[in-house]
């Protein structure tokens, strides 16, 4: 069955350390992938997003992500958090097969301190 | 991106009674979808609403369980049927706002005692 692994739960970091979440997906075939965050009391929205094309991906405040095809990944990163990046972190992917589903991983809670 | 409404936010209901739980959007949109999402784990599809035919649930999902409406293009409800504390959670709403791009509601926690 097709399924997305976020591989940290949960991530502390300090002001200005630089972040990587992980994201690992089971699918062999074409894919859409995104990523969503929740920060605390608000709506999932959209970060970022890959279709085609540059496998660099850059999102909303400073966010990127990589997909590298080989490994079924698509890491986000961030050069330098800010406490406002609290949030928790889900990695998605929609196959490419002309259907609906999304499937979401199990998100990364990121606490930043200040 | 849309406006999305959910009521109620948040409920506690006793076991073996039944919840329907509404999902309004300020403009019409074609798709909208319900997941569930429970204590620690991910984003779990329950069905795609498509207005103006049944909708399509996901393998583990029954429409006498989750019985689903879709009268118009600005609103659904999800009905959690029967319930037991399995089934305490948070749903949420979505609707497609581009290519397989959602725009979620701010979801309702359901607590089953």
């Amino acid at each position: 069955a097709q399924s997305v692994s976020q591989h940290n739960h949960h991530v502390i970091l300090s002001e200005a350390a630089s972040l990587e979440l992980g994201c690992n997906y089971s699918y062999g075939g074409t894919v859409n992938l995104f990523w969503y965050v929740q920060y605390p009391g608000q709506h999932l929205q959209l970060l970022l997003k890959y279709f085609s094309g540059d496998p660099l991906v850059k999102g909303i405040k400073g966010f990127e992500a990589e997909f590298i095809k080989s490994k079924f990944s698509f890491n986000l990163r961030k050069p330098s958090v800010q406490w406002s990046d609290t949030a928790e972190y889900f990695c998605a992917v929609n196959p490419n097969t002309g259907g609906f589903k999304t499937i979401f991983g199990a998100g990364t809670r990121l606490f930043v301190k200040a | 991106s849309a406006v999305i409404s959910q009521k109620p936010s948040r409920d506690i209901c006793q076991r073996g009674t039944s919840l329907t739980i509404q999902c309004q959007v300020d403009s019409q949109v074609t798709m909208m979808f319900w997941y569930r999402q429970q204590p620690g784990q991910s984003l779990t599809l329950i069905a795609t609403a498509n207005q103006g035919s049944e909708a399509t649930y996901e393998s583990g999902f029954v429409i006498d369980k989750f019985p689903i409406s879709r009268p118009n293009l600005t609103f659904s409800t999800l009905t959690v049927s029967n319930m037991s504390p399995e089934d305490s959670s948070i749903y949420l709403c979505s609707v497609e706002t581009g290519p397989h791009e959602q725009f979620f509601g701010p979801g309702t926690r359901l607590t089953v005692l």
